[in-house]
């Protein structure tokens, strides 16, 4: 079946130490994304790619690096330069857009600082 | 720059209850409008969405109008069930309908 798949579901990280999350997609998008959700505050975007080779910065990327190297694959690295780390982490996709405004997001990272 | 305000929860409604979620935005132009939804444990997927003014969307029983006039998206439905017990969120795209904005989340509590 096609989708997005985040891992892993649970992560915890000590202060200092660097953590990748990883998020595949086999949907043939290629737009990607990442975002953090925080409790009563919804979704902030970190990055985004909208080609391979390509990716910006969204509204909180500081602390945050990414990569994109194969259409599929778009892993983000929660650096020790984030302050506040603790959070859930939803991977998305996207055909870009055509004004479908649809995102396929994948079920979430929950990473836990120590 | 765009901004959504959703209506604070946690919303608690018993079973068959009418339900409204409050959905307002801030945006230049002529952005598309959605709701997704989120249940416990998982990613978000897209509820119902709506592209112009006046437009209504709907899915699962859930609808929304799509108002310029009042800058409103706000999401109802006439009768929930404990399956509806998620989080929903409000969101816009701007006008190249590249990038959401989303609103804060509106849990909504269904009991039996």
């Amino acid at each position: 079946d096609g989708g997005i798949t985040q891992s892993p579901k649970y992560l915890f990280r000590k202060e200092g130490q660097n953590v990748t999350l990883s998020c595949e997609q086999n949907l043939n998008h290629d737009a990607m994304y990442w975002y953090r959700q925080d409790p009563g505050q919804g979704l902030r975007l970190i990055y985004y790619s909208q080609i391979v080779n390509d990716f910006q910065k969204g509204d909180i990327a500081e602390g945050y690096s990414v990569s994109r190297e194969k259409k599929e694959s778009f892993p983000l690295t929660v650096t020790s330069a984030q302050k506040n780390p603790t959070a859930f982490y939803l991977c998305a996709s996207s055909i870009p857009f055509a004004n479908t405004g649809e995102l396929f997001f994948g079920e979430g990272s929950r990473l836990t600082v120590l | 720059g765009n901004s959504v305000t959703q209506m604070e929860g946690p919303v608690t409604l018993s079973e068959e209850a009418f339900l409204t979620i409050n959905c307002t935005y801030t945006a230049t132009g002529y952005p598309s409008l959605f709701w997704y939804v989120q249940y416990p444990g998982e990613g978000l997927q897209l509820l119902l969405k709506a592209t112009k003014a006046d437009d209504k969307g709907s899915n699962k029983g859930f609808e929304a109008t799509y108002r310029k006039e009042t800058t409103s998206f706000h999401l109802e439905k006439g009768s929930v069930q404990v399956s509806d017990s998620a989080v929903y969120f409000c969101a816009l795209s701007d006008n190249a309908g590249n990038m959401l904005t989303f609103g804060g989340g509106t849990r909504l509590m269904v009991k039996p």
